[in-house]
């Protein structure tokens, strides 16, 4: 089965700076999610992207649905020690409503 | 409260002996999904049920077995364990609807060793 490309696998940054990761695909897919996974627990639904172009924010974190619905990026503005764990992008392609393709995850340390 | 339940948490077996890992969910969806989890490679679906007795393969169904006779429970089971099934494995549940992804519930994990 088809994975995701997600960039980068990991990112140490210090806290108070902003990161952006992302997932590219060579397939379209109609709606793009992104989780995050604290340690020891499963993941957690952040956001989740249903129209080409569309640009949603929760709180610190905004992400986008690529126009070519190929690709979705995800940035976190101020980072907090709480924001370290894993991010994984996520897409359902149309006609298979129930099959949910992962990226291989974002690990995300945050320096005090 | 609202959770998907997965047992047990840690489980340390042999090769060949076979095992089951249990996963209940209370919100009565319809939608249930069991994933494994391996450094670098990411969340992979093993099997999917959309309903009671309806279940159907994910990316990688070699070695496991599900079935779904009730509504809220979707065991894992591994007939004939192997090193190789060495993992993290995640339950979920979804009501379906607009689309799975969106509601998706994740377990805790189950953190599978087998020696």
């Amino acid at each position: 089965g088809q994975q995701l490309n997600q960039s980068p696998q990991s990112m140490f940054i210090q806290e108070g700076e902003d990161v952006s990761m992302n997932c590219t695909s060579s397939s379209i897919f109609n709606t793009w999610l992104w989780y995050k996974q604290d340690p020891g627990e499963g993941p957690v639904l952040l956001i989740a992207l249903y129209k080409a172009g569309e640009l949603t924010s929760n709180g610190r974190l905004t992400a986008q649905f690529g126009i070519t619905r190929k690709d979705s990026f995800l940035n976190i503005s101020a980072s907090i020690p709480s924001d370290v764990g894993i991010y994984f992008c996520a897409g359902l392609r149309g006609g298979s409503n129930y099959k949910l393709t992962f990226g291989k995850g974002t690990l995300l340390t945050v320096n005090p | 409260e609202a959770q998907v339940t997965q047992n047990p948490r840690y489980l340390i077996t042999v090769t060949g002996k076979k095992l089951t890992v249990t996963c209940s969910q209370n919100m009565n969806h319809e939608y249930m999904s069991w994933y494994r989890q391996d450094p670098g490679l990411g969340l992979r679906q093993i099997y999917y049920s959309m309903n009671v007795e309806v279940t159907d393969k994910g990316d990688v169904p070699e070695g496991y077995k599900v079935s779904r006779k009730e509504k809220r429970n979707f065991p894992l089971i591994l007939e004939s364990p192997s090193p190789n099934q060495t993992s993290l494995y995640f339950c979920a549940s979804s009501a379906t609807g607009t689309g799975v992804g969106e509601k998706l519930f994740f377990g805790s994990g189950t953190q599978l060793s087998v020696l």
